[in-house]
């Protein structure tokens, strides 16, 4: 079984377009994560939910919009698709400690996104 | 801006050498992780070192968290053309939920 699992694998669009991006995880963790994984390999954090709440929202253009319908879930919808966009991008999980601190991220296998 | 340095960038040995990654950071983490990224995949998690001054060993991989928790090293005993991959040491920020990734070593062994 897949621990945290993204759809699709690869996506190659208009510039202009609207796109989503899944993303699941079945490690019954707390917290989720998009990254940007750039050509130069540079992953940088860009949202983080907890339970559902937006809790790390990164400067990051507004055509980025996150939504996660439930703990399991957290989804990337990216309107106006830039040249700048394309990348891969990475969905993350962990759980949370009773200090509040982070477990370890499971990441997925990731998206790669090219805008034409 | 908290960054992570990860020095070598790139590297490229034979078989049966060792090597060291270093990561450095004037930022004080509550713990650090080591990936292994192989193309087309995710990131891999490889060790969490948590308390300054930790050495962990997985196999011919030795990981040690400096004393300050500021920085951390990897070093490869014997390292083996399966050792190839993009290597990643990821703080986590104290009191947050933020990870910062460091630069990446790209480590290729040549059989």
């Amino acid at each position: 079984d897949t621990a945290v699992s993204q759809t699709p694998k690869y996506l190659v669009t208009q510039m202009g377009n609207d796109k989503s991006i899944k993303c699941e995880q079945n490690l019954g963790h707390d917290t989720m994560y998009w990254y940007k994984q750039d050509s130069k390999k540079f992953l940088k954090i860009m949202f983080s939910y907890n339970n559902k709440e937006l809790i790390i929202n990164e400067t990051v253009p507004n055509r980025f919009s996150p939504k996660s319908p439930d703990k399991a879930h957290l989804n990337l919808h990216i309107n106006s698709l830039e040249l700048g966009d394309s990348a891969v991008y990475f969905c993350a999980s962990s759980s949370t400690r009773a200090s509040g601190l982070q477990e370890t991220q499971y990441f997925g296998p990731g998206t790669r996104l090219l805008v034409l | 801006t908290q960054l992570l340095e990860q020095s070598p960038q790139f590297l490229s040995i034979q078989e049966g050498e060792n090597l060291t990654v270093y990561c450095n950071s004037s930022s004080v983490f509550s713990s650090l992780q080591w990936y292994r990224q192989e193309p087309g995949e995710g990131p891999v998690l490889l060790v969490t070192v948590v308390t300054g001054g930790e050495v962990k060993k997985l196999k011919r991989l030795t990981f040690q968290f400096g004393d300050a928790r500021k920085d951390s090293s990897l070093h490869i005993t014997a390292a083996q053309p399966g050792d190839t991959g993009l290597y990643l040491c990821a703080g986590a920020l104290t009191g947050t939920y933020k990870y910062i990734f460091g630069t990446g070593t790209r480590l290729k062994v040549l059989a």
